[in-house]
C-alpha cells in the first residue's frame, strides 16, 4: 500500500478549526483515503474515508485534492478532547491491509 | 456504529506464562480480523491477518509459533502470547470489519495492555 507523510505534531487553539494534512503521491487509483485517531491508552477511531470526492461527517470533513496526491482532515471547531494522534491512511478497496504510519498528534489547547 | 470488544483491558503475568486475548465482534460478522502491537510513544504494528476457519497470515518478523491466532467463528479471534518474556509487554489491539474489502471503514478493540514480570 502507498506511504504518506504527516507533520509528527501540531497545536490547535480551542474552538478554532484544525486543519491536518496528509502527502499521499504515490497513491493508486483504486486506494482510499482513511483518518483514524488514537486518543491515549485506547483503541483506534475511525474518522473518515474517501476515494475522490470531499467528504463531510458529524465528525470531521475530508478534502482530497483533484491529483488525489494529498488531502487535508478538517475538525471545524476544535475541542479539549480532539487531542489525539491522528493516522491518515491510503488503502485499496480489495482486502488491503490497514498500515499505520507515525502520525500527527494534535494538541487542543485552551 | 459497530462495536468490537476486546478482553482483558489489561494484563500482568509472570515471565513464561501464556496469555490469551480475546476479540469480539458484538453486532456483526467478520471473517477476518487485524492484531495489532502498540509499543510506548510508537504507532501501531500490524501482527497478523486472522481469518475465520483458516490459519492466520503473519507479517514478517512475527513468530507465529509464539504468537497464535485462533478464529474459530464469525464473532471471535484470540491472540494467545506463548512463553511471555518483558520484551512482550506491550498493548495489543484487535481490529474487524463487518465488510472488509469493500473499502469499508475499522472497527478498533479498546485495546489490552499486556506487562511481563
Amino acid at each position: 500500500d502507498a506511504k504518506t507523510t504527516q507533520p509528527p505534531s501540531m497545536d490547535c487553539a480551542e474552538g478554532r478549526a484544525a486543519n491536518l494534512p496528509c502527502n499521499h503521491s504515490t497513491i493508486s487509483g483504486n486506494e482510499y483515503v482513511y483518518w483514524y485517531r488514537q486518543i491515549h491508552s485506547q483503541g483506534p477511531q475511525y474518522i473518515i474515508h474517501g476515494l475522490k470526492n470531499n467528504e463531510t461527517n458529524e465528525m470531521a470533513s475530508l478534502i482530497i485534492t483533484e491529483d488525489r496526491k494529498s488531502s487535508t482532515l478538517i475538525l471545524p471547531h476544535a475541542t479539549l478532547r480532539d487531542t489525539a494522534v491522528y493516522y491518515c491512511i491510503v488503502k485499496n478497496n480489495q482486502g488491503g491491509k490497514l498500515i499505520f504510519g507515525q502520525g500527527t498528534e494534535l494538541s487542543v489547547k485552551p | 456504529g459497530a462495536v468490537v470488544s476486546q478482553h482483558p483491558s489489561w494484563v500482568i503475568c509472570k515471565s513464561g506464562t501464556s496469555v490469551k486475548i480475546e476479540c469480539r465482534s458484538l453486532d456483526f460478522q467478520a471473517t477476518t480480523m487485524f492484531w495489532y502491537r502498540q509499543f510506548p510513544k510508537q504507532s501501531l504494528m500490524l501482527m497478523a491477518t486472522s481469518n475465520e476457519g483458516s490459519k492466520a497470515t503473519y507479517e514478517q518478523g512475527v513468530e507465529k509459533d509464539k504468537f497464535l491466532i485462533n478464529h474459530a467463528s464469525l464473532t471471535l479471534s484470540t491472540l494467545t502470547v506463548t512463553s511471555a518474556h518483558p520484551e512482550d509487554s506491550s498493548f495489543y489491539i484487535c481490529s474487524a470489519s463487518p465488510a472488509f474489502g469493500t473499502g469499508e471503514k475499522l472497527f478498533f478493540g479498546s485495546g489490552t495492555q499486556l506487562s511481563v514480570l
